[in-house]
């Protein structure tokens, strides 16, 4: 079984200001991550996502992610906000070797960028 | 590029109703699932196909059919509404059906059920 915790459910930061948005999993097998984010009123599209390789991923929008197989995590991090980035952000595992792109998300983190 | 294209995009029901969500994608994938979104809980996968009529259960599958006869739709189907189905509902696709392929997902059904 897999289960995905997000630490913090709202993280509000000033524009311009770095950020972390933490993820930790649990899972009896290996299993492949990605972050995803929802803007307001949209569906989910993916940021960015670890496979296999460098522990360090970088995504879209400026965003990167590095994954820690000691510490079970997958924290995602920027290094200048902007208003734009105001969404919320899922972190998500999904196990290889199942025959079917299936993910589990954790409940989500609410970044708001204040002026 | 339509990508996912959910329909409708708000639904009032009455408990004890039944209704279909739609779910279309033009991409030609063979991969799709639906996924309710409920506040504090993420997104929980109801049931998902790997291609045309196949069809499988995910976590949270009790009250909920679906069957995939094309593989451009795959419509899911309330029996009998209950008030704890009240969600966002999202359907979602990617081109193949192994792990790690990106998933594009619908902008989503909010159902009330009162």
């Amino acid at each position: 079984a897999q289960s995905v915790t997000q630490l913090d459910s709202q993280v509000p930061v000033f524009e311009e200001a770095p950020v972390e948005l933490r993820c930790n999993y649990s899972s009896s097998v290996s299993v492949y991550l990605f972050w995803y984010v929802q803007y307001p009123n949209q569906g989910l599209q993916l940021l960015l996502k670890y496979l296999s390789g460098s522990t360090l991923v970088k995504g879209i929008n400026g965003f990167e992610a590095e994954f820690n197989k000691s510490q079970t995590s997958f924290h995602l991090r920027k290094p200048s906000v902007h208003i734009s980035d105001t969404a919320e952000y899922f972190c998500a595992v999904s196990p290889p070797g199942t025959g079917a792109n299936n993910l589990f998300f954790g409940t989500g983190t609410r970044l708001t960028v204040i002026p | 590029n339509a990508g996912v294209t959910q329909t409708p995009k708000f639904q009032v029901l009455k408990t004890g109703q039944s209704m279909t969500l739609q779910c279309a994608q033009d991409m030609n994938h063979e991969y799709m699932s639906w996924y309710r979104q409920d506040p504090g809980m993420g997104l929980r996968l109801i049931h998902y196909s790997v291609g045309a009529g196949i069809t499988d259960q995910g976590e949270v599958p009790n009250g909920y059919n679906v069957s995939r006869s094309t593989t451009e739709d795959f419509p899911l189907r309330l029996l009998s509404a209950a008030p704890s189905q009240t969600s966002v509902y999202f359907c979602a696709s990617s081109l193949q059906g192994a792990a790690g392929t990106e998933a594009f997902f619908g902008q989503g059904t909010r159902l009330t059920v009162v």
